[in-house]
C-alpha cells in the first residue's frame, strides 16, 4: 500500500528561523513522484515542487529547499529565514506512475511563523 | 487565462437532500479529480476521471457520484447528504500522468 506520513501536525517558529517539514512515504513502486503543496489561510492549494524517484538531487528555490533521500523514503522541505507569509498548511503527496495523476496526500503540517 | 472554477463556494444543506458541486476547467485537461479535506486526514480522493465518459472511484467514494459528459466539467453529486459529508471539497485537473494537479478554490459544504 502507498502512504504518506507527515508526523509534525503543527510547528511554530519565530520569523527568520529555519524550519524543516518532514515527509516520509511508503511505496513498493520504483517509479513514483513526490510533491509539496502549500495551503495559505485563504484556502487555495499552491503547487511548490514535483520530484521523480530517479532524481535524488536536492532542489533549492529561493528560501525553499527540498531534500530527497530514497534510502530513508523521505522528502523533507526546509524554509530558510522563515517569514510570516510562510504561515500555511503544507502537504506532501505521492503519485505512482501507474496511477495516472492520482495523488496520495499526507495529513499536512501547519506552520505558524510569528513576527 | 485558463483556470479551474468551483461552484458554489459555500453551501449549507440539510440531511437527505441531493447536492451537486460543479467543477469547470478551461485547460482542456483529460484528468480531473475530486478530493475532500478534513482536519487530520489531509486530502482524500473521492472520484476521478481520465476522460469523457470515464469515471473511477477513489478512496472515499461512498455516497458520492460523478459524471463526465465533456472535457471541461466534472460535477460531484451527493445523492443524499449526510452530516459526515460536511467538508471542504476540492476539484483538480492535470494534463499528464503524474503531473502536478491544478486545484480549484474549494467548496465548503455544511450538512445540518
Amino acid at each position: 500500500a502507498q502512504k504518506v506520513t507527515q508526523a509534525q501536525t503543527e510547528i511554530s517558529v519565530v520569523e527568520k528561523e529555519d524550519v524543516t517539514l518532514d515527509c516520509v512515504y511508503e511505496t513498493r513502486d520504483t517509479t513514483y513522484y513526490l510533491f509539496w503543496y502549500k495551503q495559505p489561510p485563504s484556502g487555495e492549494l499552491v503547487f511548490l515542487i514535483r520530484r521523480n524517484s530517479f532524481d535524488e538531487q536536492n532542489e533549492i528555490s529561493g528560501r525553499y529547499s527540498w531534500n530527497f533521500q530514497k534510502s530513508t523514503s523521505s522528502f523533507n522541505f526546509t524554509i530558510t529565514a522563515s517569514q510570516v507569509v510562510d504561515s500555511a498548511v503544507y502537504f506532501c503527496a505521492l503519485s505512482l506512475s501507474s496511477n495516472t495523476g492520482k495523488l496520495i496526500f499526507g495529513q499536512g503540517t501547519t506552520l505558524q511563523v510569528k513576527p | 487565462d485558463a483556470e479551474i472554477t468551483q461552484s458554489p463556494r459555500h453551501k449549507i444543506t440539510e440531511t437527505g437532500r441531493q447536492v451537486t458541486l460543479a467543477c469547470h476547467q478551461t485547460w482542456n485537461h483529460n484528468n480531473m479529480f475530486w478530493y475532500r479535506q478534513d482536519l487530520g486526514h489531509g486530502l482524500r480522493l473521492i472520484h476521478y476521471s481520465y476522460g469523457v465518459q470515464d469515471t473511477n472511484k477513489g478512496e472515499v467514494s461512498d455516497g458520492y457520484s460523478v459524471s463526465r459528459s465533456n472535457t471541461e466539467d466534472l460535477p460531484l453529486t451527493l445523492e443524499s447528504a449526510a452530516s459526515s459529508q460536511t467538508s471542504v471539497y476540492f476539484c483538480a485537473s492535470s494534463y499528464r500522468e503524474a503531473g502536478e494537479l491544478f486545484f480549484g478554490e474549494g467548496s465548503r459544504l455544511t450538512v445540518l
